[in-house]
């Protein structure tokens, strides 16, 4: 089943202690991003990813990394969480960049996240 | 850069009453517009897209959208809801030539049957 999978779905962490989300999609597409959703303020863009070792800031990127080591991997890194990421994060995958008319982003699941 | 305005926070309507959500961005140079839908539970998916020509967009379940350039405006219609359409709806935006995309806050739509 074509999909994009994020793991964990749900995590409770403490400030400072680095983390990682991993996201993977089995469609061999070569944009990924990251978004977090937060109450009042939509989703907001993270970083993304045109292909592999390819990656660009989005609106929020501070405190937040990246790596495209693989074109169906795109994890998110947090380094030393604060309690201001406590977020809902979303992982999307398309075929190509934006600007094709016939792209479509694919989300994945979510990952709720929690710094205490 | 480019932002997006959702005049809507909560909407509530009954079954069958026409729907239409406002969504303005800003942004001086062309842009690709899009709606996505946020139901309970589930992932984003996408509404329907605007890329150029016709301005007046038919998307799934339908959802259609008009893209007015003169008020910077993508508002979303549909003319009899359904129970169904409960959901959080999302307008988005993506400047030509770039590939980053900006979200608005969301409105969240409550169909009563």
């Amino acid at each position: 089943e074509a999909q994009v999978t994020q793991n964990p779905r749900y995590l409770i962490t403490v400030t400072g202690k680095k983390l990682t989300v991993t996201c993977s999609q089995n469609m061999n597409h070569e944009y990924m991003s990251w978004y977090r959703q937060d109450p009042g303020l939509g989703l907001r863009q993270i970083y993304y990813s045109m292909n592999v070792e390819v990656t660009d800031k989005g609106d929020v990127p501070e405190g937040y990394k990246v790596s495209r080591k693989e074109k169906r991997n795109f994890p998110l890194i947090l380094e030393s969480p604060s309690p201001n990421q406590t977020s809902l994060y979303f992982c999307a995958s398309s075929p190509w960049g934006l600007q094709d008319r016939y792209n479509e982003q694919f989300f994945g699941p979510g990952t709720r996240l929690t710094v205490l | 850069a480019q932002s997006v305005s959702q005049h809507n926070h909560h909407v509530i309507l009954s079954e069958a009453a026409s729907l239409e959500l406002g969504c303005n961005y800003s942004y001086g140079g062309t842009v690709n517009l899009f709606w996505y839908v946020q139901y309970p539970g589930q992932h984003l998916q996408l509404l329907l897209k605007y890329f150029s020509g016709d301005p007046l967009v038919k998307g799934i379940k339908g959802f259609e959208a008009e893209f007015i350039k003169s008020k910077f405006s993508f508002n979303l219609r549909k003319p009899s809801v359904q129970w169904s359409d409960t959901a959080e709806y999302f307008c988005a935006v993506n400047a030509r030539g770039n590939n980053d995309m900006r979200f608005g806050a969301g409105t969240r739509l409550t169909v009563k049957p």
